[in-house]
């Protein structure tokens, strides 16, 4: 199957800092990439839907200024999330879809800390 | 409003058995039904993809169906084993948006 690798797989910064991660397709190419943020024993909540070359689609009540979201060529997305705060404090993960294929493939996942 | 819920927060069964775990949703018109099965602190991983005009599809020792009418798809995992140990997601693919939206997930727990 394809791989999305992620990186960094676990953060911890201080409040006010910003923190990006990334998020590469390394077999195919992503037109698409999703970024979905989980809370313990929660589900996978969609922020939004990364165009390669286009502004990312925000989902209702995501602050598209404090997660920047960046989707600059087929293979790499970036999730900034700036100025961090301990409520920020969760674990972000990304997805993408092969071309052709309903199937989704997801990195390995962000732990963000924010103290 | 719409819902996507998998009906048991967790479950436990015997190795051995038939684990059945459950997705409903409301307010959707998905073109697919996923799978996913998910371990701590990982992402998740893709296991079995259905289409609304499928009613069952299988894989190994995974069997999916999925009832548009019911708005309901089952996933079962026969002769289960404790490696099958995980949190299951069911995901739609909604039409039109094409946004892939998951349930609240099922904490499968097989014991030996």
């Amino acid at each position: 199957g394809a791989v999305v690798s992620q990186h960094p797989s676990r953060v911890i910064c201080k409040s006010g800092t910003s923190v990006k991660i990334e998020c590469r397709s390394l077999d195919f190419q992503a037109t698409t990439m999703f970024w979905y943020r989980q809370f313990p024993k929660q589900s996978l909540m969609l922020m939004a839907t990364s165009n390669e070359g286009s502004k990312a689609t925000y989902e209702q009540g995501v602050e598209k200024d404090k997660f920047l979201i960046n989707h600059a060529s087929l293979t790499l997305s970036t999730l900034t999330v700036t100025s961090a705060h301990p409520e920020d404090s969760s674990f972000y993960i990304c997805s993408a879809r092969v071309v052709g294929s309903g199937e989704l493939f997801f990195g390995e996942g962000s732990r963000l800390t924010v103290l | 409003s719409q819902k996507i819920e998998q009906n048991s927060e967790a479950l436990n069964i015997q190795e051995g058995k038939t684990a059945t775990l459950t997705c409903n949703y409301t307010n959707y018109s998905p073109a697919y039904l996923q799978w996913y099965r998910q371990d701590p602190g990982r992402g998740p991983v893709f296991l079995l993809l259905i289409r609304e005009n499928e009613k069952e599809k299988r894989k190994e020792r995974l069997k999916v169906t999925f009832d548009t009418t019911l708005k309901q798809s089952l996933f079962h995992i026969t002769a289960s084993q404790p490696a099958d140990s995980a949190t299951y997601l069911c995901a739609l693919l909604t039409s039109g948006t094409y946004k892939y939206i998951f349930g609240t997930g099922t904490r499968l727990k097989v014991l030996a």
